[in-house]
């Protein structure tokens, strides 16, 4: 069971806007930044979301997320069909001592 | 540009060790906190160790503490992973990545991560 709950599959027809939630606790995404992990089938990760809503360079505007308490979300405003793929959100535990991952939710473009 | 590059993956016995290497290159390695984590086949990602820039502190996930050990060579830029006492369930992809800051500054996340290399533990 991962500390971080992710939905395990979200799909979507492409144009259409698909969201991914993550759920924690308070010694992780309550206190701290929540990021955003990508991994595209047979790749390693990479970061797609930083810091609660900051996107590396590179990373299309169509990706946007937030963070509200103990949950945060990950958005994609137009789907498009390479979008699908992992997506993995990732905060520190202070509690744990520890990095934690949601298990990851696979998305699927009809 | 910034690169990682892991090696030392194979197949091993259980009980049985292995080291990791990630070599780095693109950046100051002796100023960022460097990270492994992995992905069992077909499974999600798990951290796994961390160590902080200068190398002052180390952190464990609770399924590898005391049998795996980061260590990282600024003079060679390289990051290790000394993995003893190997079970089935440490099969997994490793992933090296880097950290954007130099450790425990809020807000830093994973910005690079290499290929990974493959571990497979079995009789």
């Amino acid at each position: 069971q991962s500390v971080l709950t992710q939905p395990p599959s979200v799909s979507g027809t492409p144009g259409q806007r698909v969201s991914i939630s993550c759920s924690g606790g308070g010694s992780n995404i309550g206190s701290n930044s929540v990021h955003w992990y990508q991994q595209l089938p047979g790749t390693a990760p990479k970061p797609l979301i930083y810091n609660n809503n900051q996107r590396p360079s590179g990373v299309p505007d169509r990706f946007s997320a937030f963070k509200s308490g103990i949950s945060a979300s990950l958005a994609i405003s137009v789907l498009q069909s390479e979008d699908e793929a992992d997506y993995y959100c990732a905060a520190w535990d202070g509690a744990l001592n520890n990095w934690v991952f949601g298990g990851g939710t696979k998305l699927t473009a009809l | 540009q910034v690169q990682l590059v892991e090696s030392g993956g194979g197949v091993v016995q259980p009980g049985g060790s292995l080291r990791l290497s990630c070599t780095t290159s693109g950046f100051t390695f002796s100023n960022y906190a460097m990270h492994w984590v992995r992905q069992a086949p077909g499974k999600g990602l798990e951290w796994v160790t961390f160590v902080r820039f200068d190398g002052t502190n180390e952190q464990y996930a609770d399924s590898v503490k005391g049998r795996f050990t980061i260590s990282r060579d600024d003079s060679e830029n390289t990051l290790y992973l000394q993995m003893n006492s190997l079970r089935a369930e440490d099969t997994a992809v490793y992933y090296c990545a880097k950290e954007s800051s130099g450790g425990f500054i809020p807000g830093s996340y994973f910005d690079y991560w290499g290929q990974g290399t493959l571990v497979t533990v079995s009789s």
